[in-house]
């Protein structure tokens, strides 16, 4: 079985830009968060979305949204890009919701660069 | 604010040495306790999720321990390989069911 993946890989983008990033879970899992880690820091949490509802967010802007399909896939999108963005965005699918002892599986990530 | 911490940030021991690392965390309002394995441009690889006082985890040489009246959990690696050179991260999950992770500790482990 294929574990989570994320695409693109790598970004480049210039401020003021907006960026979709794409995040597919394991087979059967209905969780996915995603976290921005940078240099020096653990991951940060941004959100967390169950069946297709929004169960959790970090203290990001709202210039940071994303959403949940049907098929469990997701999305985060950031408008306005600003140098501070850049970072390495990382998902997690989880088979249940957040709350619970349930392992969270991660991507290997996208590194987003903003110049 | 929650905060994570883990010790130390970085550790090089030689291939054959056990070493150990420590992560605090919050003891109020405690879900679970996860622990992670990331080497370079790789996935943050799943160890350990640990939720009852006194839980000892066993993967290989690698181990961990919980105590959360206390606050905090040691990981602990037998016999080091090379191969074990990695960041390990510990994670408290919060009430949102979302991770807080600490800084990771880097080991490096000399053949």
């Amino acid at each position: 079985d294929a574990g989570v993946t994320q695409s693109p890989t790598h970004l480049i983008k210039t401020r003021g830009q907006h960026v979709t990033l794409r995040c597919s879970p394991i087979s059967g899992h209905k969780s996915v968060s995603w976290y921005q880690q940078v240099l020096g820091q653990g991951p940060q949490f941004i959100f967390q979305y169950y069946e297709k509802e929004e169960r959790g967010r970090g203290n990001f802007p709202d210039r940071f949204s994303a959403r949940q399909f049907p098929n469990y896939s997701s999305e985060l999108n950031v408008n306005a890009l600003l140098l501070g963005d850049s970072a390495l965005y990382l998902c997690a699918s989880s088979s249940g919701p957040g709350q619970g002892a349930y392992e969270q599986y991660f991507g290997p990530g996208t590194r987003l660069t903003v110049t | 604010i929650l905060n994570v911490e883990q010790s130390p940030q970085s550790l090089h021991v030689q291939e054959g040495d056990s070493t150990n690392f420590t992560c605090s965390f919050p003891s109020s309002n405690f879900y679970a306790l996860h622990w992670y394995r990331w080497e370079t441009a790789k996935s943050p690889e799943a160890l350990f999720v640990m939720t009852l006082n006194g839980d000892e985890k066993k993967k290989g040489r690698i181990s961990a321990t919980l105590n959360t009246k206390e606050g905090y959990s040691y990981l602990y690696i037998k016999g080091s390989q090379p191969e074990d050179s990695a960041t390990y991260l510990c994670a408290f999950k919060g009430s949102q069911g979302n991770l807080i992770f600490g800084k990771g500790t880097k080991l490096s482990v000399k053949p």
